[in-house]
């Protein structure tokens, strides 16, 4: 993948949690990063849009950042419910221009 | 969960074409960007395309350009994907999305629905 995030990450129930997103100068070093959730079985859903703002519905729990060429999400006050795949996206000004997507990272809750 | 209705998912041959359609009868597609979006079950989400907000901008992967043609009509309030010369690799699932923020943004899109299956097998 163009952005590169870590194949997992763990936590206990009540911690914060951070999944890194890394990419490049012609990606999140000029364009606005977002997240998605994907719960088992389900679509995935957005969770972080323009690098750190929260579509309605989604806990303040969940944050995003992004300096330079990464971004992060952070999940605070970790729930087994946020067990689930995550994964960053941004566009691309490379080429003709595309939407490139992180390989993902499973978040397992201990 | 926004309503959402797809159509056109099925099995096709190599070689074979399909049209998916995405229409919103509980969201409206006027002044946004549009995207199709694909995952093969069980692995990551890959981009395939998408549309301006008043169709004069298309973009697709390297994967699909000049196989797939990306279209809408807003007063069907419905986004479309010609798929051609389908490969047995273009087997996944597709979802439609809408972008997050109107006019030309690139902030972000919902992912809507379940999306609809695409098997393309022999």
């Amino acid at each position: 993948s163009v952005l590169t995030q870590p194949p997992s990450a763990s936590g206990t129930p009540g911690q914060r949690v951070t999944i890194s997103c890394s990419g490049s100068r012609s990606n999140i070093g000029s364009n606005s990063v977002y997240w998605y959730q994907q719960l088992p079985g389900t679509a995935p859903k957005l969770v972080i849009y323009s690098n750190y703002r929260r579509p309605s519905g989604v806990p303040d729990r969940f944050s995003g950042s992004r300096s330079g060429t990464s971004a992060s999400l952070a999940i605070s006050g970790l729930r087994s419910e946020d067990e689930a795949d995550y994964y960053c996206a941004v566009w691309d000004d490379s080429l003709s221009g595309q939407v490139v997507f992180g390989g993902g990272t499973k978040l397992t809750v201990l | 969960e926004v309503q959402v209705v797809y159509s056109g998912g099925a099995a096709a041959q190599p070689g074979g074409s399909l049209r998916l359609s995405c229409a919103g009868p509980g969201f409206t597609l006027d002044n946004y960007v549009m995207y199709w979006v694909r995952q093969i079950p069980g692995k990551g989400l890959k981009w395939v395309s998408l549309i301006s907000w008043d169709g004069s901008t298309r973009k697709y992967d390297d994967s699909v350009r000049g196989r797939f043609t990306i279209s809408r009509d807003n007063s069907r309030n419905s986004l479309y994907l010609e798929m051609s010369s389908l490969r047995r690799e273009d087997t996944a699932r597709y979802y439609c999305g809408k972008a997050i923020l109107d006019g030309d943004s690139d902030d972000g899109f919902d992912i809507l629905g379940q999306g609809t299956m695409v098997i393309v097998s022999s």
